[in-house]
């Protein structure tokens, strides 16, 4: 299996370009989620999805959309890149909802704004 | 509001052992813990709940203090392969999302 699946691993965009970060699990997990990580500042919840069709905001959802069509896919789209969205993406995937399972994640998209 | 991990940063010898601490400042149902190599993905290590559950893939231990909501993951007698930054993640109550805390990144040198 491969688990959670993140394409690009790297990208550059420039201020004001858009977007799209693709996610894909293969273990048929319910919930999938966006994190950004950021130097000392641990994993922060952008938007998460309990279901097919179904999206919600987490800590730091501005700036960001996400749309779950497919129940293996969970995209997150930047309309309007900034500098301040340089950062690590990391796309995670649980069993079941909340903090009593364990969490599954991808290898990280690198986005640099420029 | 984030939990708070300390110590930011520990530097051991191969052999030697580490607590890492996890504090919040709300009441918690469960804490994780997650380890990350650089450049790489967290990977699961152990998960307490309320009322003493654990359950984990690694010969990790952990302790769970309700009270003082607090948690320590221990490592000892360290290996070289444990290297990298250690991330707890909290949850008020079973249906919330995780919040992580900064980390702490361990270095083991030979």
């Amino acid at each position: 299996n491969a688990g959670v699946t993140q394409t690009p691993k790297f990208r550059v965009l420039k201020t004001g370009q858009s977007m799209t970060l693709l996610c894909a699990q293969d273990m048929n997990h319910e919930y999938m989620y966006w994190y950004r990580q950021d130097p000392g500042m641990g994993l922060r919840l952008i938007h998460y999805s309990v279901g097919e069709g179904t999206t919600a905001k987490g800590e730091v959802p501005d700036g960001y959309n996400v749309s779950r069509l497919k129940k293996q896919n969970f995209l997150l789209g930047l309309e309007s890149a900034a500098p301040s969205q340089t950062s690590v993406y990391f796309c995670a995937s649980t069993r079941f909802r909340g903090s009593n399972t364990e969490a599954f994640f991808g290898q990280g998209t690198r986005l640099t704004v420029v | 509001q984030q939990p708070v991990q300390s110590p930011q940063a520990v530097i051991l010898r191969e052999g030697e052992d580490a607590v890492i601490n996890c504090s919040s400042s709300k009441a918690l149902y469960s804490v994780h813990w997650y380890r990350q190599k650089h450049g790489e993905a967290p990977v699961f290590l152990m998960i307490l709940l309320k009322g003493g559950e654990q359950k984990g893939h690694e010969k990790i231990s952990a302790s769970f203090n309700e009270k003082k909501q607090q948690s320590s993951l221990y490592l000892t007698a360290s290996q070289l392969s444990y290297s990298g930054t250690y991330f707890c993640g909290t949850g008020a109550n079973a249906g919330n999302m995780l919040t992580f805390g900064g980390g702490t990144r361990l270095m083991v040198k030979p």
